[in-house]
């Protein structure tokens, strides 16, 4: 089983700054790793796909990177609205799925 | 405008059954693989079950197995959670999901409250 860590657990930042989030997995994802932001209350979004392609409608702030056990997801100026949970998630064990445990980007 | 519309969910006892649905519209819905993913209350995202487009193949994470059963209907665009000898544990919010590119979740559901206690 593929297991992926996220660091850090919370990333403490003021709007305007950079965020970079880490997931790590614990053998090769290939290119198959998706980033997904979640406010409360509501369904995660799908924000990159393919370790940097970005889903339709997300903002060029989003960027994507990494591939086999490294990635990296990059918002590059924190806007009000970016401060969420963000999950990475990989198909390495097709068809079974698994998430990171996640990374809470909360304001300074 | 791609959407999916989940129904069902609530309060059940320990050992209970409960059905969730979710249709989906503003897609063929036959052609993708659906999902169900939860999440208990402050805790992360869990992969629940997936089935095949036309049904024929199903898989569930090991904790919900021979408890769960995924099922779909493609004439009515909609794929369906069957949840019994249901413990607290399995108390979350669940939600339905399409499958991209085998792999990542392109569109969900708005969630629904499962609650397991006595």
């Amino acid at each position: 089983e593929i297991v992926l860590t996220q660091s850090p657990p919370t990333l403490s930042l003021s709007p305007g700054e950079r965020a970079t989030l880490s997931c790590r997995a614990s053998q090769s994802v290939g290119q198959y790793l998706a980033w997904y932001q979640q406010k409360p209350g509501q369904a995660p979004r799908l924000l990159t796909y393919d370790a940097s392609n970005r889903a339709t409608g997300i903002p060029a702030r989003f960027s994507g990177s990494g591939s086999g056990t490294d990635f990296t997801l990059t918002i590059s100026s924190l806007e009000p609205e970016d401060f969420a949970l963000y999950y990475c998630q990989q198909r390495g064990n097709w068809p079974l799925f698994t998430f990171g445990p996640g990374t809470k980007v909360d304001m300074k | 405008e791609v959407q999916l519309v989940q129904s069902g969910g609530g309060l059940v006892q320990p050992g209970g059954s409960l059905r969730l649905s979710c249709a989906g519209s503003g897609f063929t819905f036959s052609t993708y693989w659906m999902s169900w993913v939860r999440q208990a209350p402050g805790k992360g995202l869990e992969w629940v079950a997936n089935i095949k487009p036309d049904g024929g193949e199903k898989y569930y994470v090991d904790s919900v197995k021979g408890r769960f059963t995924i099922s779909r209907d493609n004439a009515k665009n909609s794929v369906f959670l069957q949840m019994s000898s249901l413990s607290v544990d399995d108390t979350a919010v669940y939600f339905c999901s399409r499958v991209q590119d085998s792999y990542f979740f392109d569109f969900w559901g708005q969630g629904t409250l499962v609650t397991v206690s006595s």
